[in-house]
């Protein structure tokens, strides 16, 4: 099955800085890479998502980019803000059939003001 | 649109008590899948069903059942509970794959359960 591992699992950044997390996974036919915010307590939150036949999307201050050949997909943060502080999961899936989705571990992420 | 119910939100057990966790959505998704979540872990996959009356094992899938006999529901049976089942459990739901049409899982908020 799909192994996604994810880099770093903690990440300090000050206010107004870029934060950058990564993740890599093994399976080729792998085709969706959501990214996923957990604030304590909480549901996972869909924040962004790319497709394989892109290879960067971008939502405001958020932004994700795919590497299809290097098998690897990272999420950017710019203008980093205190409510960003939350756990991010990677997530990858072949959407065909059950579209399981295979996670990362998680980053926690914290914003020091 | 309540989207993903979940109940309870908490609960204790004895080890060798059975439970359900209830799962229900209003928005008619043909795919639902539970979770369970580990302290410092990522999200592993128990079973999942991509619609009424079909069910599949997940990544660790050892000690649940499920069952889906409506769209709406999805629930999770644990029976003779063990304490390496106290985890977050969470169930999800999605639209229908094959449309190409995704817009990511809707989590439900979660049931916290402890097995002492």
């Amino acid at each position: 099955g799909e192994n996604v591992e994810q880099h770093p699992s903690t990440l300090s950044v000050q206010e107004g800085d870029s934060a950058v997390i990564k993740c890599t996974y093994s399976d080729s036919a792998s085709n969706y890479f959501p990214w996923y915010k957990q604030e304590l307590g909480k549901r996972p939150q869909l924040i962004i998502d790319i497709r394989s036949n892109v290879g960067e999307k971008k939502d405001q201050r958020i932004a994700v980019t795919l590497n299809k050949t290097a098998k690897h997909f990272s999420l950017h943060i710019t203008e980093t803000q205190p409510e960003d502080s939350a756990v991010y999961f990677c997530a990858a899936s072949v959407q065909t059939g059950a579209n399981n989705l295979f996670f990362g571990t998680g980053t926690r992420l914290t914003v020091i003001p | 649109n309540a989207g993903v119910t979940q109940t309870p939100k908490f609960r204790i057990l004895k080890i060798g008590q059975s439970m359900t966790l209830q799962c229900t959505q209003d928005m008619n998704h043909n795919y639902m899948y539970w979770y369970r979540q580990d302290p410092g872990m990522g999200l592993k996959l128990i079973y999942y069903s991509v619609g009424a009356g079909i069910t599949d094992k997940g990544e660790v899938p050892n000690g649940y059942n499920v069952s889906r006999s409506t769209t709406e529901d999805f629930p999770l049976r644990l029976e003779l509970a063990a304490p390496s089942q106290t985890s977050v459990y969470f169930c999800a739901s999605t639209d229908n794959m094959s449309r190409g049409i995704s817009y990511g899982y809707t989590f439900g908020s979660g049931t916290r359960l402890t097995v002492v």
